[in-house]
């Protein structure tokens, strides 16, 4: 059974950083893109950054460029999420996900909960 | 980027009827030289993860009813509910997976009416 488990979520000041990190079981890892995106509160879901299988290739959307890092380590099974400079916009659900139909996304975690706040 | 923008922004449907939503890329997200349009939609619940619906703009995910399609080609395209039932009450969404930036549509929300 595909598991996608996030965690490091909390509550974070503007200006600060988190690291989100996502555990993945029940398939091979290193054989999937994985995704993050994002529901913020009352808004829609939005993509915020993809990795390739083997980490070669990361994107991030525009709004997280260059404040937000992907990566990912394939013996351990894990992505993460490298979140820095905080703004209150930011605050949202963060949900780890594979990326298994032509890169569509066909597992989701549970999501985990980031609050930018003071 | 390309823009996804869906309409309408909520929808009414009475039990057992049709419901239609709609989704309009800002440029085609049709491959050609696979004839595959990078189109998926999702249904998201309150308090759950989104789920996937269909990919390939058509081609409907493993256990999801086939009350659900997907039908649309290049920029335009459709997702139909036939026969609602009370659990389809969700928002839903579609992306594009075409180019680096996998772009949501705004959502749409499905009530009963």
């Amino acid at each position: 059974e595909v598991q996608l488990v996030e965690s490091g979520g909390g509550l974070v000041q503007p200006g600060g950083s988190l690291r989100l990190s996502c555990a993945a079981s029940g398939f091979i890892f290193s054989d999937y893109v994985m995704t993050w995106v994002r529901q913020a509160p009352g808004k829609g879901l939005e993509w915020v950054a993809n990795i390739r299988e083997d980490g070669s290739l990361k994107y991030h959307a525009g709004s997280v460029e260059g404040r937000f890092t992907i990566s990912r380590d394939n013996a351990k099974n894990s992505l993460s999420l490298q979140m820095n400079s905080l703004r209150a916009e930011d605050t949202a659900v963060y949900y780890c996900a594979r990326a298994g139909k032509g890169t569509a996304i066909d597992y989701w975690g549970q999501g985990t909960l980031v609050t930018v706040s003071s | 980027d390309i823009v996804m923008t869906q309409s309408p922004d909520s929808l009414a449907v009475s039990l057992g009827e049709r419901a239609t939503i709609n989704c309009k890329s800002s440029q085609s997200v049709l491959y050609s030289s696979n004839n595959k349009n990078y189109l998926a939609w999702y249904q998201h619940k309150p308090g759950q993860p989104p789920k996937l619906l269909i990919y390939w703009a058509s081609t409907r995910e493993s256990g999801v009813p086939d009350r659900f399609s997907g039908s649309g080609s290049g920029t335009d395209f459709t997702l139909t509910i036939n026969s609602l039932q009370a659990e389809d009450v969700a928002l839903y969404y579609c992306q594009q997976y075409y180019n680096t930036f996998h772009t949501f549509g705004q959502g749409t929300k499905l009530e009963i009416k």
